[in-house]
């Protein structure tokens, strides 16, 4: 089945520092891929739609400046945490979709600003 | 505002019977439906996707789909301890792309 990727799957570290976490589609080429945010007891909340070699579409609410989106190829995306404070922490989470397949998740990154 | 309805529970049923789980969505140009399973700690595992009306059935797995009463729902036979987890109700927006999540309902098989 299809496999998605996700690295790295727990971060730490201190307020202000940026952090990169990579998607990767291991066996399909993945047109489509999601970023979704999860807070502890609450729901996916989708926070942006990245296509290959075009600019990532942000949810409302999602700084785009401080989530910085790159997809550039048909098996890679990049989620960059910009300057990350301790509100960032969350459940972050990747899913990929390629032609007609649904969506596959990846086994999510969990992040701790100290 | 679209929107996917879910009872949050938990929703408890001894281990064997059949556990229904239902959801509601607001947008009727709603084209896909899904359920992801979700483990504490673990991210969404897909169990089952449909599209048309009336039933799809796999394995232990039954989703059934009513677009006149905008209803999708799941049900788990021979419920199983391991079958504890938050079941997911996603739907897909009418560009046929991003999914949009319900809160989920806890699931608790007592053995």
């Amino acid at each position: 089945g299809a496999v998605v990727s996700q690295h790295p799957s727990w971060v730490i570290c201190k307020s202000g520092t940026s952090v990169k976490i990579e998607c990767r589609s291991l066996d399909f080429q993945a047109t489509t891929m999601f970023w979704y945010r999860q807070f502890p007891k609450q729901s996916l909340m989708l926070m942006a739609t990245s296509n290959e070699g075009s600019k990532a579409t942000y949810e409302q609410g999602v700084e785009k400046d401080k989530f910085l989106i790159n997809h550039a190829s048909l098996t890679l995306s990049t989620l960059t945490v910009t300057s990350a404070h301790p509100e960032d922490s969350s459940f972050y989470i990747c899913s990929a979709r390629g032609g007609a397949q649904p969506q596959h998740f990846g086994d999510g990154t969990r992040l701790s600003i100290l | 505002q679209k929107e996917v309805e879910q009872n949050s529970g938990p929703l408890s049923v001894p281990e064997g019977a059949i556990a229904s789980l239902n959801c509601t969505y607001s947008d009727r140009g709603s084209q896909s439906f899904f359920w992801y399973r979700q483990y504490s700690g673990k991210s969404p595992e897909l169990i089952m996707f449909i599209y048309s009306n009336g039933d799809k059935e796999d394995g232990r797995f039954t989703a059934q789909l009513n677009k006149a009463s905008q209803y999708v729902s799941l049900l788990i036979r021979d419920s199983q301890p391991s079958d504890s987890a938050t079941y997911l109700c996603a739907v897909n927006d009418q560009a046929g792309t991003a999914l949009i999540f319900g809160k989920g309902t806890t699931l608790s098989v007592s053995s």
